[in-house]
């Protein structure tokens, strides 16, 4: 069955500090990565996205995330996290043998202290 | 830009009321999708539509039903509501699948 496995439910970090969420998936067949975000009180957003090409991704707010499909990951990563990148981040596939579901990992908190 | 726009934002139903929650998207997406989102649980996908007239079941579509009669609207359903039911629900539509989702704000439902 196709699923998302994030490693952390619940982060904290001061500001400044480097940030990586993990994330592994187990799906048959080609994938496109997601990381979306989900500010307090927000809804969800794209963060950034893997379709295909450079593995290591770049998105918003200094946000990049790369695929190594040996090891099934699309970790995310922030050289320097900020007050402001608080929210949960939630990792997610879909792909060409899932139909047109996307699945979700369970979301890891990130709380930055200022 | 409207976007994705959900109706209710916030709803309090008593157990074995029913109820729709509604979505309208004005991007002219072909695939909509219903997600439910529990603490520690992440987005599960209740229901998702490809198309006018189809629609298909998620991961947990017991006690919802939808319908997509327009590319616009893709409203849930829910029959005799249950405390389980309590959760946060999210509509989302995609131009092209799989591919990039775009997510309405929410409705946060609580059955007592």
């Amino acid at each position: 069955a196709q699923s998302v496995s994030q490693h952390n439910h619940h982060v904290i970090l001061s500001e400044a500090a480097s940030l990586e969420l993990g994330c592994n998936y187990s799906y048959g067949g080609t994938v496109n990565l997601f990381w979306y975000v989900q500010y307090p009180g927000q809804h969800l957003q794209l963060l950034l996205k893997y379709f295909s090409g450079d593995p290591l991704v770049k998105g918003i707010k200094g946000f990049e995330a790369e695929f190594i499909k040996s090891k099934f990951s699309f970790n995310l990563r922030k050289p320097s996290v900020q007050w402001s990148d608080t929210a949960e981040y939630f990792c997610a596939v879909n792909g060409n043998t899932g139909g047109f579901k996307t699945i979700f990992g369970a979301g890891t908190r990130l709380f930055v202290k200022a | 830009n409207a976007g994705v726009t959900q109706t209710p934002k916030f709803r309090i139903l008593k157990i074995g009321q029913s109820m729709t929650l509604q979505c309208t998207q004005d991007m002219n997406h072909n695939y909509m999708y219903w997600y439910r989102q529990d603490p520690g649980m992440g987005l599960k996908l209740i229901y998702y539509s490809v198309g006018a007239g189809i629609t298909d079941k998620g991961e947990v579509p017991n006690g919802y039903n939808v319908s997509r009669s327009t590319t616009e609207d893709f409203p849930l359903r829910l029959e005799l509501a249950a405390p389980s039911q309590t959760s946060v629900y999210f509509c989302a539509s995609s131009p092209a699948a799989p591919g990039e989702l775009f997510f309405g704000e929410g409705s946060r439902l609580t059955v007592l």
